[in-house]
């Protein structure tokens, strides 16, 4: 069975450009997560969806990070402007929503010049 | 709020020798503990996890046991291989979030 799966897994950009990172989930899974990681902040989860709804965004740094679901297997995460502080490797996760094991995809490494 | 604690690395073994990785939470309610890891350029991937206070979770000669006395959740080994090298993360899970510790280095030489 297909894992989780993320593009691209390599994204160079400069300041300000747009940055779209992708996730299709497990099939059948109905929950949703996008998180950051960092040296400096470790893992951070930014946002989830359960059935394509988002949840809980508190976690979203700012205005510029944007996320959507528009069906239950793709999700994006948009950074408009992008900024050299957004650098880190973007992971997705997907569950059911009734389990408690999240399922990690290779995740996407951003870096902004 | 909820966080997890876990032992800065990295962790330096020669092959066979006995592993452990403190990991301490704080948490309100009754969350599930979990243990992932992350081998170079890939994502995480769970190794075990516990539910409920005393259960033992195993897996790949891995063992974690949830106390609930004590708020820890200490991932062991009895042999470590050259394999195990990777990095590895305490987590805590309540309400479908997870909170992750800031990860542990094993490096294991043989």
């Amino acid at each position: 069975d297909a894992g989780v799966i993320q593009s691209p897994r390599h994204e160079v950009t400069e300041m300000g450009q747009e940055v779209t990172l992708r996730c299709k989930p497990i099939s059948g899974h109905n929950s949703l997560f996008w998180y950051r990681q960092t040296m400096m902040r470790g893992l951070e989860l930014l946002i989830y969806f359960n059935n394509n709804v988002p949840i809980d965004d508190s976690g979203m740094p700012e205005d510029r990070f944007s996320a959507k679901m528009p069906n239950a297997s793709f999700s994006t995460l948009k950074i408009q402007p992008s900024e050299p502080r957004d650098s880190a490797v973007y992971f997705c996760a997907s569950t059911r929503i009734e389990a408690d094991t999240q399922y990690f995809g290779p995740g996407t490494r951003l870096t902004v010049l | 709020g909820d966080s997890v604690t876990q032992m800065e690395g990295p962790v330096t073994l020669s092959e066979e020798a006995f592993l452990t990785i403190n990991c301490t939470y704080t948490a309100t309610g009754y969350p599930s503990l979990f243990w992932y890891v992350q081998y170079p350029g890939e994502g995480l991937q769970l190794l075990l996890k516990a539910t409920k206070a005393d259960d033992k979770g195993s897996n790949k000669g891995f063992e974690a046991t949830y106390r609930k006395e004590t708020t820890s959740f200490h991932l062991e080994k009895g042999s470590v291989q050259v394999s195990d090298s990777a990095v590895y993360f305490c987590a805590l899970g309540s309400f479908q979030k997870l909170v992750f510790g800031t990860g542990t280095r094993l490096l294991v030489s043989p």
